[in-house]
């Protein structure tokens, strides 16, 4: 199994500033995703990040929101910008296992914005 | 309606006690399914993987039943390390489908 460190394992920050959340896999990996996970809810895939192209969103996700990098196989960043109290919740990075469809996930970042 | 849906709970139940929990699908097209558990404040991780034939895995037994669209995860013997959210996992071309999750509460 891979293993996973996210950066900042929590947060509270204002409403209206960015934060970047940092993913970071031992192993080299082609894909990593992001999830969402709100207090009672299930986890909600926010995008898949490839190396050397651009994250493909999901329904509801932007780019301009949700801005994603992926410099190279180990490592991804998230950044949440113009925050508002409605993106309170646990971000999830994850990667995929060896049998099929499994995934592995980080810690994740627990946000709170005020 | 959501396409993966559970009994968030909790359900409290005594050690030792057996507990079955179930989890509805609406995609017929899907292909695999899973369980994962998540203790509070900790990411999900994989408990077992959903066979059509069923499978158990010690005191964990899985089912699933396409025609009903559903499946099921019966523990037995529960333990208090049980506690934790079972997430019902349901996979389509290569994108998971995740419920919110049944919350188990074993009480001594």
């Amino acid at each position: 199994s891979a293993v996973i460190s996210q950066k900042p394992s929590r947060d509270i920050c204002q409403r209206g500033t960015s934060l970047t959340i940092q993913c970071q896999v031992d192993s080299q990996v082609t894909m990593m995703f992001w999830y969402r996970q709100q207090p009672g809810q299930s986890l909600t895939l926010i995008a898949t990040a490839n190396q050397g192209s651009e994250a493909t969103y999901e329904s509801g996700f932007v780019i301009d929101k949700f801005p994603i990098s992926r410099p190279n196989l180990t490592f991804s960043t998230l950044t949440v910008s113009n925050m508002s109290p409605e993106d309170s919740s646990i971000y999830l990075c994850s990667v995929p296992g060896l049998a099929r469809n499994e995934q592995f996930f980080g810690p994740g970042t627990r946000l709170t914005v005020l | 309606r959501k396409e993966v849906e559970q009994d968030p709970g909790p359900f409290n139940v005594p050690e030792g006690a057996t507990v079955a929990f179930n989890c509805t699908y609406s995609n017929s097209a899907s292909q695999s399914f899973f369980w994962y558990r998540q203790d509070c404040r900790k990411e999900p991780k994989l408990l077992m993987s959903v066979y059509s034939s069923g499978n158990e895995d010690g005191r964990f037994t899985a089912q699933l039943n396409r025609a009903s669209q559903y499946i099921s995860l019966l523990i037995r013997d529960s333990k208090l390390s049980d506690s934790a959210t079972y997430l019902c996992v349901v996979n389509k071309d290569y994108q998971l489908i995740w419920g919110a999750g049944t919350k188990l509460i074993i009480k001594p």
